[in-house]
């Protein structure tokens, strides 16, 4: 039973424009949501993270954004670039035991110059 | 050292055989977790550390699986009789804390254990 989802195994965008990446989650438990990114042969590196008290939260190029009702979050990377390609990973945790991440399957952006 | 160092990179065993899996923490960090990431899938929790002890092993898939971290500071994870099943990378983490608002974790790059 997957509690983490993220339904695109893949992703093209165009350099310079916005690439969304989605999550949908199942458990209502979970309280605090982050985003991975994984270069090939590297382990992942933390993005940007989002409580489930707010509905939007912003680094740079990255916002995250939470809709608890629909149990859905999305990252956006605006604008894209070459680098941004890598695979972002979704992941969740829930406040009784929030140090075990729960994963979805990872979606592999590709950005094209 | 600066980061996490997982050891081996790559470890190719046959079935029925024992594996360690080394990981070597950012120095000072107290928590340490393990995870494990099948091919298409993302990482699975096995085990966290908190200084020398297991605060939660619920993740380890069966006992064929162990860890250790003495000292606290480096961690090993063993599988005995291994199954082409346990093929996966490996990955170690650790961080300053466990709290939820810091997800400080840090990755190793993972060892990639294949059983043939």
């Amino acid at each position: 039973d997957q509690q983490v989802k993220q339904n695109s195994p893949s992703l093209s965008v165009q350099e310079g424009r916005i690439s969304i990446l989605n999550c949908d989650y199942t458990n209502s438990m979970f309280d605090y949501f982050l985003w991975y990114k994984k270069y090939p042969a590297e382990g992942p590196t933390f993005l940007i993270s989002i409580s489930s008290i707010k509905d939007k939260n912003e680094d740079g190029r990255f916002t995250v954004f939470l809709n608890k009702s629909a149990k859905h979050l999305s990252l956006h990377i605006v604008p894209s670039q070459p680098g941004d390609s890598a695979v972002y990973f979704c992941a969740a945790s829930r406040m009784d035991s929030n140090y075990q991440l729960i994963w979805g399957a990872g979606t592999k952006l590709i950005i094209k110059p | 050292g600066a980061g996490v160092s997982q050891t081996p990179s790559n470890k190719v065993t046959e079935k029925g055989k024992y594996v360690e899996l080394r990981c070597d923490p950012i120095s000072g960090h107290t928590a340490l977790y393990w995870y494990r990431q099948s091919l298409g899938q993302g990482p699975e929790f096995l085990i966290y550390f908190q200084g020398t002890g297991a605060a939660d092993d619920s993740g380890l898939p069966n006992d064929r699986f162990f860890a250790v971290r003495p000292e606290g500071s480096v961690s090993t994870l063993k599988i005995q009789r291994t199954e082409r099943g346990d093929s996966a990378v490996y990955l170690c983490a650790s961080s300053l804390t466990r709290t939820g608002s810091d997800y400080g974790y840090t990755f190793g790059s993972g060892t990639r254990l294949t059983v043939v």
